[in-house]
Parts: structure tokens; sequence; C-alpha cells
């Protein structure tokens, strides 16, 4: 079982679409980060949200933490072919402890 | 100059073998973790360091073992390769932050260990 749930794993899309990918949890975590990842690459940070309720901006991409800090969210809009990849969200835990969603992998085609 | 680099990039080897991978982060960082990702691309906590000290094992087969010779430098041993090892394995260092809990990770580029 995993302690972070990240739908979509798989998202295809047209240039100019919105989308949204979703990570949620059962438990309540202190921060949650958004990662991108290319291939051959390892992860690196878009975002970290702190504060339930929080919404932070990043050019197209809006990432929310929920009210209760258990669940966070990333909206592109009109997505663009550069933003291919793959998005991994994770939850900062007691003792540094840093655990991962499953991950989406995002297609975009022009 | 690479803040977290990891060597080798690609190793493949024979099952029943033993292999090391090295890690060396320049961040300063007091932090560093081991991370499997699969073929999935889940990526799977395997361990974590604090300043030299073992503080995360998740449950990981004792053929895994991980090394740090100073804050700077954590090195993963596998013994006995089996053909379930193979993945990509990240290294990742973070500093402590406010409450060392939202401080961003540094990841390496990867090893893509292949047991034929």
């Amino acid at each position: 079982t995993q302690l972070l749930e990240q739908s979509p794993q798989f998202l295809s899309i047209q240039e100019g679409e919105n989308l949204t990918v979703y990570c949620n949890s059962s438990s309540v975590f202190s921060s949650l980060q958004w990662y991108r990842q290319e291939p051959g690459e390892g992860p690196v940070l878009l975002v970290t949200v702190v504060t339930g309720g929080e919404v932070k901006k990043l050019k197209r991409l809006t990432f929310q933490f929920g009210d209760a800090r258990k669940d966070s969210s990333l909206h592109i809009t009109a997505a663009q072919p550069g933003d291919t990849g793959l998005y991994l969200c994770a939850g900062a835990r007691y003792g540094n402890k840093l655990v991962f969603g499953a991950g989406t992998i995002l297609r975009v085609k022009s | 100059d690479t803040a977290v680099s990891q060597t080798p990039k690609y190793l493949v080897t024979q099952m029943g073998n033993d292999k090391s991978i090295k890690c060396e982060q320049n961040l300063g960082h007091d932090t560093m973790y081991w991370y499997k990702q699969d073929s999935k691309k889940f990526l799977k906590i395997m361990f974590s360091y604090n300043n030299k000290e073992l503080i995360i094992n998740e449950t990981v087969p004792n053929r895994f073992s991980p090394k740090s010779p100073d804050k700077a430098h954590l090195n993963l041993h596998i013994n006995s390769l089996e053909l379930g090892d193979s993945a990509v394995y990240f290294c990742a260092s973070r500093g402590q932050g406010t409450w060392g809990m939202n401080t961003e990770a540094f990841f390496g580029q990867g090893t893509r260990l292949t047991v034929v």
C-alpha cells in the first residue's frame, strides 16, 4: 500500500489542453513537494507547499495543498510539448523521510 | 560543478556478482538517501542517512548495504545480485531547513543497473 496515491498514471493530451494531476493520502504531511523528471535524469523540484489551502503558481502551473494537508493537485494550463515528462508528488514525514507517489507520465503532442 | 554525483551511470553485471554504486554531494547537506526506481517509474525510498548515521531502512534485503564514510558520501554495496535488482538507483541529498522537513531534495543522475 502506497502512502501517496497519484493519478492519473498516464496522460496523453494535445498541445493547448489543460490537465490536472492529483496526489492523495490518508496521512497528514508537513509539506508536499512536486518534482519533474526527464528521461535519464533525476527528479528536479518544482514547488513545495506547506500551509493547508495554499496555492502556488509557477507560470502555467498551479499547485494546491488541501486544507487538511493530506492531498495536493497540479494543474497545467495550455500544456506545451516541453511539459512532457514524469511528474512526482512527494510528502515529507518525520525523521527526514521523503516518500513519493507513483508518478504521472505526461505526454503533450504538438 | 555537479551538486550530487553518482557513479557509474550504467552498470551491467551477471547474477550473483557483488557491485557498488558511489554517491557524493557538495552541497553541505546532512541527509542523504538511496531510492530505487522500477520500470513503472515508482521511486521507492531504500535508506536515509543523517550525518553518517542510518535513520531509515525500508525493509530492504540485507544484500544491500549502505555505507557513509562522511556526510558528503553515501555508497551502496549490493551482494549476490539478482535479476529483480535491475532498476535505476538514485542518490539524493537534502538540507535541514526549518524543522528539516520542507527543503528540496537534490538528486543524482541515477545509476541504471541491469542484472543478466
